[in-house]
């Protein structure tokens, strides 16, 4: 089974700052991955995914991530955050063709006005 | 498109009691769907995979007695917690993937359950 690494629990920034959340996940032949967002009282949301092709992938809300197959990671980044941005996000991966997602612990990541 | 609605959207029942919790995919045909549960500041857990008119597999440490899940057709599957208690207190979700794909999970916006 999969097991998925978010280093950061909580990520502060200020309103239009860059902001990084960091995903790692264990080794395996082939994988998708996800991330995926969830505001309070919410299900979750599909930012974006990581099938194949392109290591850099572009998702909704101005929101991309880049898979690095030697590092095992799919960080997510944002050039600006908005206030709407905060929220809990979660890297999500499953062995590529399966069914069973496995999630990391969570990422809140507040915008400071 | 790929739209998945769960009602209710949150329920308070007493000890005891019996809750059932519906997961419809509105817009696509989902031959396996999935029900998790998070608690409070913590990820989700997956419970169960269902798959349209077999039985649902359950993943370790999840009572299939107690969480009864049922998946009678491509757009709706139903988890029923029976004889509920204070600690299957929680948030609920589903999510369910498109007909011949498996590739990308839809999510449900959760059921909240408070058991008193």
């Amino acid at each position: 089974a999969q097991s998925v690494t978010q280093l950061d629990s909580q990520v502060p920034v200020f309103e239009e700052a860059p902001v990084e959340l960091r995903c790692n996940y264990s080794s395996s032949v082939s994988v998708y991955l996800f991330w995926y967002v969830q505001y309070p009282n919410q299900g979750l949301q599909l930012l974006l995914k990581y099938l194949s092709g392109s290591t850099l992938v572009k998702g909704i809300n101005g929101f991309e991530a880049e898979f690095n197959k030697s590092q095992t990671s799919f960080h997510l980044r944002k050039p600006s955050v908005h206030i709407s941005d905060t929220a809990e996000y979660f890297c999500a991966v499953s062995d590529a063709g399966a069914n069973n997602l496995f999630f990391g612990t969570g990422t809140r990541l507040t915008v400071i006005p | 498109g790929a739209v998945v609605s769960q009602h209710p959207s949150w329920v308070i029942c007493k000890s005891g009691t019996s809750v059932k919790i519906e997961c419809r995919s509105l817009d696509f045909q989902a031959t396996t769907m999935f029900w998790y549960r998070q608690f409070p500041k913590q990820s989700l857990m997956l419970m169960a995979t269902s798959n349209e008119g077999s039985k649902a597999t359950y993943e370790q440490g999840v009572e299939k007695d107690k969480f009864l899940i049922n998946h009678a057709s491509l757009t709706l599957s139903t988890l029923t917690v029976t004889s509920a208690h204070p600690e299957d207190s929680s948030f609920y979700i589903c999510s369910a993937n498109h007909r011949g794909g498996t590739d990308t999970q839809y999510f449900g916006p959760g059921t909240r359950l408070t058991v008193l």
